[in-house]
């Protein structure tokens, strides 16, 4: 099936400081890509819907000037969470759909970032 | 999307069938059942979907009653690597913003030795 790769996988940084995620499709284009944030004990909440070329789309609370999102090629998007503070510390997920037959129905998922900020 | 009901956990011996229902009496008449699983501290995974009709692929099953109120996804020999929470998604395929998934508090197996 298509690979979706996630890095980092664990990271961990000092309180105020900016830590860069990404995520990449390695052998389909993606289209659109999601993150997802996810909380010890609770499901996936989508954070932001990025489409290649355009500006990503913030579902109601997530900042957008903290958690910047970028999807300026087919095969890579990037979360930036900027001064980041200890509440931020979750664990991240990003999914890639494309124009393919299976990226087109199904949902590849990157096997997530945790993020520890202390 | 259509909101939908699991049971929050549920048990299985190791090598028997594990069988997980979802209520989606709300859904529509172009949305899909989707099925994924989240293996702790990893990515979800996909496993299954189907509009109507009885799907099967190497890893489940996936039975649609007709009324298409509920499903039920079953693994047919439960292994200890099968322990993972299940989430059931309903939603359309189509493209763009539509293939945003909203993920619910899914069902927590457990499969046991």
């Amino acid at each position: 099936g298509a690979v979706v790769s996630q890095h980092p996988s664990r990271v961990i940084c000092k309180s105020g400081t900016s830590v860069k995620i990404e995520c990449r499709s390695l052998d389909f284009q993606a289209t659109t890509m999601f993150w997802y944030r996810q909380f010890p004990k609770q499901s996936l909440m989508l954070m932001a819907t990025s489409n290649e070329g355009s500006k990503a789309t913030y579902e109601q609370g997530v900042e957008k000037d903290k958690f910047l999102i970028n999807h300026a090629s087919l095969t890579l998007s990037t979360l930036t969470v900027t001064s980041a503070h200890p509440e931020d510390s979750s664990f991240y997920i990003c999914s890639a759909h494309g124009p393919g037959h299976r990226a087109r129905t199904e949902a590849f998922f990157g096997q997530g970032t945790r993020l520890t900020v202390v | 999307d259509a909101k939908t009901t699991q049971p929050p956990s549920m048990d299985c011996a190791e090598g028997r069938a594990a069988n997980l229902p979802c209520n989606h009496s709300t859904i529509s008449g172009n949305e899909y059942v989707y099925w994924y699983r989240q293996i702790h501290s990893q990515g979800p995974q996909y496993i299954i979907h189907g509009l109507k009709n009885n799907e099967t692929n190497e890893m489940a099953s996936l039975i649609i009653t007709e009324d298409r109120k509920s499903s039920t996804l079953i693994l047919p020999h439960a292994t200890l690597r099968d322990t993972a929470v299940y989430y059931c998604i309903v939603r359309v395929t189509s493209g763009g913003s539509n293939y945003k998934l909203t993920f619910g508090k899914g069902t927590l197996l457990t499969v046991n030795p």
